[in-house]
């Protein structure tokens, strides 16, 4: 099926560490970006998102980078502490599809 | 506000039957979607509902199918169930639709076929 490029790595940072969970996409379409988080047990929460006329936007400790030369996007969090420990997805959508593709998933560990 | 809620929350079913699943998005929301989600293919996208009109589709046969009703509440239906329909099925709600929607999702339905 379709996919954002993401081959389902493991981190494992230390508590109050910075944490970057990377993403490659395929779509040079694409036009919008989100990141979700999801915990055991619950469904997808979206935490930052970002159009292609953009290559930074800042949240609360999280940072969200894009750059289309080459297709990458990242997700930045500061001072990662043991509930951010989730699985994380990139997605991407864009108008000539407008349909959200999910990339595989990193699994974010955080070690107190 | 509630947020979205499916049901049922899980399920047995055994191949060559059909199943049913309900989602009630957020109120005030109009957009519905539906995502699979297994290990090995990850969170693919099935349908799109909106103001009861199907707006896109993914790639999955004709057995999944969905609805939307006047009220927003969606249901997905995948008749002749098989093996690989085992999945968590995700029900995501957006006040809009088009690309750049906000979707919330829910906890989402756990489907084994047997």
């Amino acid at each position: 099926g379709e996919s954002v490029g993401l081959h389902l790595p493991t981190l494992s940072v230390q508590e109050g560490d910075n944490s970057i969970i990377n993403c490659a996409y395929s779509n040079s379409a694409s036009d919008y970006f989100i990141w979700y988080k999801q915990e055991s047990g619950k469904g997808p929460q979206f935490i930052i998102d970002i159009r292609s006329n953009m290559d930074k936007r800042q949240g609360q400790r999280v940072t969200v980078l894009l750059n289309k030369t080459v297709k990458h996007l990242s997700l930045q969090i500061a001072a990662t502490q043991p509930g951010d420990s989730a699985v994380y997805f990139c997605a991407e959508e864009g108008t000539s599809y407008d349909k959200v593709i999910f990339g595989p998933g990193t699994s974010l560990s955080v070690i107190p | 506000k509630a947020g979205v809620t499916q049901t049922p929350r899980y399920l047995i079913k055994t191949r060559g039957q059909q199943v049913t699943l309900s989602c009630s998005p957020i109120s005030g929301h109009r957009s519905v979607s539906w995502y699979q989600q297994t290990p090995g293919q990850g969170l693919q996208f099935l349908f799109e509902y909106f103001s009861e009109t199907q707006r896109n589709k993914g790639n999955f046969p004709g057995r999944f199918s969905g609805r939307q009703f006047s009220n927003s509440r969606s249901e997905m239906n995948v008749s002749t169930l098989e093996l690989g329909d085992s999945a968590l099925y995700l029900c995501a709600s957006s006040h809009r639709t088009g690309v750049g929607k906000t979707q919330y999702f829910g906890p989402g339905t756990r489907l084994l076929v047997l």
